[in-house]
């Protein structure tokens, strides 16, 4: 059964960093094809795609965050981690970590999709 | 940056209609590879989202028939037939062709 859980400090002061982790279990970052996203949802609005991390530590990040984010991974202990630098208040919102792998339904090619999210850490800016 | 329109916002309907969500992108999304990676998720209130459709067309596992993935290069469309009460949310239609994006969502709500 593969789980994913977000973690992060809850709140923090503006211009401070950001630091989360997603710790998952089901899977390992180590196999090849297998991704880990970080996505993002402000209160009552809508999904943010962030940045990817993958299983040979190739890594992606959205164009208008990129000189913020930096993703990273522990395989061994199962977690991905993701760190957001000058935070102010247009960051604040539940940040989801999901995986992302080759699904294959034995008639379409393979093709890697968000198979599994987590539950999402609720993260506030504010002075 | 890719921008993925979606259309309507939201989208009031009668349980066992039909509704219709269109995403449209800024660049087509066909890939090099001939493969387009547009994806369609529901986050149900309260919940995370949830696939239910991948390469345009192809159900995820567990999605029932009645949701329909359809389109090519920048229009794309999901379909649903006689929705049902689990139905209910918001859907996202997702690009992996250029860097990810979401659209800006259609929230489904009973009429």
């Amino acid at each position: 059964q593969v789980t994913l859980k977000e973690s992060g400090p809850g709140i923090l002061q503006p211009s401070q960093t950001l630091s989360l982790t997603c710790s998952f279990s089901g899977f390992s970052l180590s196999t090849s094809g297998i991704c880990v996203s970080w996505i993002r949802q402000p209160s009552g609005k809508g999904l943010e795609w962030l940045a990817t991390i993958c299983w040979e530590d190739s890594k992606g990040y959205n164009p208008s965050l990129k000189n913020r984010l930096t993703i990273s991974k522990d395989t061994s202990n199962n977690q991905a981690f993701l760190k957001i630098t000058s935070v102010d208040t247009a960051d604040t919102a539940i940040y989801y970590c999901a995986r992302r792998a080759e699904y294959y339904d034995g008639y379409y090619p393979p093709m890697e999709v968000m198979d599994a999210w987590g539950q999402g850490a609720s993260v506030t800016v504010s002075s | 940056d890719v921008v993925l329109t979606q259309t309507p916002v939201s989208l009031s309907v009668t349980l066992g209609d039909q509704a219709s969500i269109s995403c449209r992108s800024s660049q087509s999304l066909e890939y090099s590879d001939g493969y387009t990676y547009l994806e369609w998720y529901l986050q149900k209130p309260g919940q995370s989202p949830q696939l239910l459709i991948y390469g345009v067309s192809n159900r995820f596992s567990g999605v029932p028939d009645r949701f329909i993935g359809s389109g090519s290069g920048t229009d794309f469309t999901l379909k649903i037939s006689r929705v049902e009460p689990e139905d209910l949310g918001v859907y996202y239609c997702f690009q992996a062709t250029h860097e990810n994006t979401f659209g800006a969502g259609t929230k489904l709500e009973l009429k």
